[in-house]
């Protein structure tokens, strides 16, 4: 199976401010994602990236920007945090089965006040 | 275009009895099918897979999901409900071969009764 790790469990950051969030990933597997979960709403593709440097946009990208600059790390960021933002931000990457199933971090909880 | 369907937001079962959250797919081709469980506050934790190896899919905490084709379904079941199965549970399917866009049902939030 494949860990991953999101640094941050619970943040609070006020409107405006630049946020990053952090993932990794312990097996150097290529495909990498992020999703928003919001109650009611399901899991929504932000941003999903299949390679160093490479990404491609999901579902819900705006406001949001990713970088891959290492293999095992994937970065979310908000560049400018908006209350619409608060939410479960859960990065995930694929094992090496045929079936391609998704692992979980532990989530990250941001509150935009 | 692939979907899935995850019918009652909310199951109740009493300890002991049987667990039930019913799954429907659309999809094109033979999936991929997958069972999550979500404690709170936590990521998303797989329970089993559907790879078309066999139709009835063993998984991990005494959980099992059937492949029905005829009726698109991927229900997933256990016998005896343990408190510790309270939790929110996910069905998904894999786009296509060659494809990693995943479709998430909506969730089914199981309570279990004392």
């Amino acid at each position: 199976d494949v860990k991953v790790t999101q640094s941050s469990r619970y943040l609070v950051k006020r409107t405006g401010e630049k946020v990053f969030l952090e993932c990794v990933q312990d097996m150097d597997h290529e495909n990498m994602f992020w999703y928003r979960q919001d109650p009611g709403l399901g899991l929504r593709l932000i941003y999903f990236s299949y390679d160093v440097k490479m990404k491609e946009k999901g579902d819900i990208p705006e406001g949001y920007s990713v970088s891959r600059e290492k293999k095992e790390r994937f970065s979310l960021i908000l560049e400018s945090a908006s209350t619409n933002q608060t939410s479960m931000y859960l990065c995930a990457a694929t094992g090496t089965s045929e079936a391609g199933e998704l692992f979980f971090g532990e989530g990250s909880r941001l509150t935009v006040l | 275009a692939q979907s899935v369907t995850q019918l009652g937001s909310h199951v109740s079962v009493s300890e002991g009895a049987l667990v039930l959250l019913r799954c429907n797919y659309s999809s094109s081709v033979p999936p991929y099918l997958f069972w999550y469980v979500q404690y709170p506050n936590q990521g998303l934790q797989l329970l089993l897979k559907y790879t078309s190896a066999a139709t009835l899919v063993k998984g991990i905490n005494g959980f099992e999901a059937e492949f029905k084709k005829s009726e698109t379904s991927f229900h997933l079941t256990k016998p005896s409900a343990h408190m510790s199965d309270a939790a929110e549970y996910f069905c998904a399917v894999r786009g296509p071969s060659g494809t990693y866009k995943y479709i998430f049902g909506t969730g089914t939030r199981l309570k279990v009764l004392a």
